[in-house]
């Protein structure tokens, strides 16, 4: 079964400073997709970030952008410019290719932003 | 478009007692799910359906049951509340197939105490 690991609980970042979380996974297959999804207070689970494996240029949204190393299994999301509004718990999420696949989760990290 | 749709957003229930948690979803997606999020656990996988008629287990079933009569709805039963089952549920779907990493979307959670 494929597991995600998300070894940092918690990280702190000063606004308008770059923050990277890490996520490894584990896997047996060579074409999934992977996430990070962010959840405020509100607890709304809100989509950061995908990547498909088989595309090796890196993911990037805005201020957010991946470091995906395929080799190592590794899927670390970067914050540039951080903003109050990116305190949140941020998931890493792995999803094979089949039609009926789940998505697994790590168990996250608390990002808090300070002034 | 509403999206998904959770309801109730809380509730409290005694051991014991049945309930519904119902969603809702109006995206046309084939794939819907639940999953529960606990505590420094992330969101685990409770059940889900790729179509009408077809419902199966993920990793934490059981307590559990689901139905998938029509394409947009996908009610969790608690057949007989326990406190373990004192959590933040998660109803969320997807589209099945195309070429790219089709992402699940949330409903806005559900949060259940068992007294």
């Amino acid at each position: 079964a494929q597991t995600v690991t998300q070894s940092q609980p918690e990280m702190s970042v000063q606004e308008a400073e770059t923050v990277t979380l890490s996520c490894t996974y584990d896997t047996s297959e060579s074409d999934y997709y992977l996430f990070w999804y962010k959840q405020p207070p509100s607890r709304q689970m809100i989509l950061v970030i995908r990547q498909e494996a088989y595309k090796q240029q890196n993911a990037t949204e805005n201020r957010f952008s991946v470091n995906f190393q395929k080799a190592a299994k590794s899927f670390s999301l970067k914050i540039s410019d951080s903003q109050l509004g990116d305190a949140a718990m941020y998931f890493c999420a792995y999803r094979s290719t089949g039609t009926a696949s789940k998505l697994t989760f790590g168990t996250g990290t608390r990002l808090q932003v300070t002034l | 478009n509403a999206g998904v749709t959770q309801t109730p957003k809380f509730q409290v229930l005694k051991t014991g007692q049945s309930m519904t948690l119902q969603c809702a979803q109006d995206m046309n997606h084939e794939y819907m799910s639940w999953y529960r999020q606990d505590p420094g656990m992330g969101l685990r996988l409770i059940h889900y359906s790729v179509g009408a008629g077809i419902t199966d287990q993920g990793e934490v079933p059981n307590g559990y049951n689901v139905s998938r009569s029509t394409t947009e709805d996908f009610p969790l039963r608690l057949l007989s509340a326990a406190p373990s089952q004192t959590s933040v549920y998660f109803c969320a779907s997807r589209l099945v197939g195309g070429s790219g990493a089709n992402v699940l979307t949330f409903g806005a959670g559900s949060r259940l105490t068992v007294l």
